[in-house]
């Protein structure tokens, strides 16, 4: 069955740097790939999708990128704040139907000012 | 515009005892979901739907049923409660893609305690 990790459950920086979260995943070849947020007490909130074709996708102060040989994305944020400070979970497509989405256990950024 | 919006909010339950959980969307979307959240376990699937009439399992479905009677509605229910069945419960709604994958939409979550 597909499997996600995410790498790491919590990463800390300071605020301005540039925070890069890891997802890889296996047995599968998701035809794309999204990255949500979530805050505490509240519901996944839709960032950014990846398509296979897609090498990189930007949006403001976001970029994901898809490398598909090495079953890795990697989600950037670039001079990050304070607000910035969630949960961010990767997800899939639970099979090449693409019905129904299966998420990473999600790594929780703390931004510090 | 509500999105997606779940009822109850929170709710306790005694062990053995039965309840469904309702999940409302008003944009008209094909599929819809229903996750659980543990504590280190991320998010999990239930049980979704890719239209009216239809249901399928998830990753974890058992103890649970679902039914999509109408394409806005989709309910979630216990028959018989158990301590493993507490969570936190998301259900979620997305267009039909085709593969290509669009974003899902989520409600607020129903936080459930099994005593």
């Amino acid at each position: 069955s597909q499997k996600i990790e995410q790498n790491s459950e919590a990463l800390n920086i300071q605020e301005g740097k540039t925070a890069t979260l890891t997802c890889n995943y296996t047995n599968y070849s998701p035809a794309y790939l999204q990255w949500y947020r979530q805050d505490p007490g509240r519901g996944p909130v839709f960032l950014l999708l990846i398509r296979e074709n897609e090498k990189e996708k930007r949006k403001e102060r976001l970029k994901v990128t898809f490398d598909t040989t090495l079953k890795q994305s990697l989600f950037h944020i670039t001079a990050s704040q304070p607000a910035d400070s969630a949960t961010y979970l990767c997800a899939l497509a639970r099979s090449q139907a693409g019905t129904a989405l299966i998420f990473g256990k999600g790594t929780t950024l703390s931004v510090s000012s | 515009n509500a999105g997606v919006t779940q009822t109850p909010k929170f709710r306790v339950l005694k062990t053995g005892q039965s309840m469904t959980l309702l999940c409302a969307q008003d944009m008209n979307h094909e599929y819809m979901y229903w996750y659980r959240q543990d504590p280190g376990m991320g998010l999990r699937l239930i049980h979704y739907s890719v239209g009216e009439g239809t249901t399928a399992k998830g990753e974890v479905p058992d103890g649970y049923n679902v039914s999509r009677l109408k394409k806005q509605n989709f309910l979630l229910g216990l028959e018989s409660a158990a301590p493993s069945q507490t969570s936190v419960y998301f259900c979620a709604s997305s267009l039909r893609s085709g593969g290509l994958g669009t974003e899902a939409f989520f409600g607020q979550g129903t936080r459930l305690t099994v005593v």
